[in-house]
């Protein structure tokens, strides 16, 4: 079974900045089945990024993901208030632990 | 506009049977899969079981293997799950999500239903 580490766990960063979310997988995946999702707290998840890579509809291109075999990355480019949130890697039916990402 | 609208949680005692319904709009529903995900209070998500778009196949985490039946309905564009021999450790929101063709990622969730086992 494969499990998703995900670091790190809480991330404090403020408005405007660049946040770096990483998510490892115990051994190589498909890209085209590692998700990124955002969660706010009373919310169901929200996905972003799907394939590794792609914007899910609607999602600000100041989110983006890169990554392949074990490792994965899903950045945010300039934070906005609005993106202070838990965010989520999954591959199949495996979620990783999540990121707090915090002002 | 895609909605799913979960039902049918509440409290439960331990060993006790639940059916969660999660009624679909806005897409062709006979042509997707459908998952149910939880989420304990507190904790991360879940993936708890999925149902093939025709209705197979059909997949369960193992925590649940045995215990929990999923099933659909294309005439009501709803997908159930029916939970029995309930533990406490079964508390949780479960989420029911639409997923994207072919792969286990869900691109539209419900808003949840809550479901405690307690005495």
């Amino acid at each position: 079974e494969i499990v998703l580490t995900q670091s790190p766990g809480t991330l404090s960063l403020s408005p405007g900045e660049r946040a770096t979310l990483s998510c490892r997988a115990s051994q190589s995946v498909s890209s085209n089945y590692l998700a990124w999702y955002q969660q706010k707290p009373g919310q169901a998840p929200r996905l972003l990024i799907y394939g590794a890579s792609s914007r899910a509809t609607g999602i600000p291109d100041r989110f983006s993901g890169s990554g392949s075999g074990t490792d994965f990355t899903l950045t945010i480019s300039r934070l906005e208030p609005e993106d202070f949130a838990l965010y989520y890697c999954q591959q199949w039916g495996t979620f990783g632990q999540g990121t707090n990402l915090e002002i | 506009e895609v909605q799913l609208l979960e039902s049918g949680g509440g409290l439960v005692q331990p060993g006790g049977s639940l059916r969660l319904s999660c009624a679909a709009s806005g897409f062709a529903f006979s042509n997707y899969a459908m998952s149910w995900v939880r989420q304990a209070p507190g904790k991360g998500l879940e993936w708890v079981s999925v149902i093939g778009a025709g209705g197979t196949p059909i997949y369960y985490a193992d925590s649940v293997k045995g215990r929990f039946t999923i099933t659909r309905d294309k005439s009501e564009n709803t997908v159930y799950l029916q939970m029995s021999s309930l533990r406490a450790e079964d508390t949780a929101v479960y989420y029911c999500a639409k997923q994207l063709p072919g792969v286990r990622i869900f691109d539209y969730w419900g808003q949840g239903t809550l479901v405690t086992v307690s005495s």
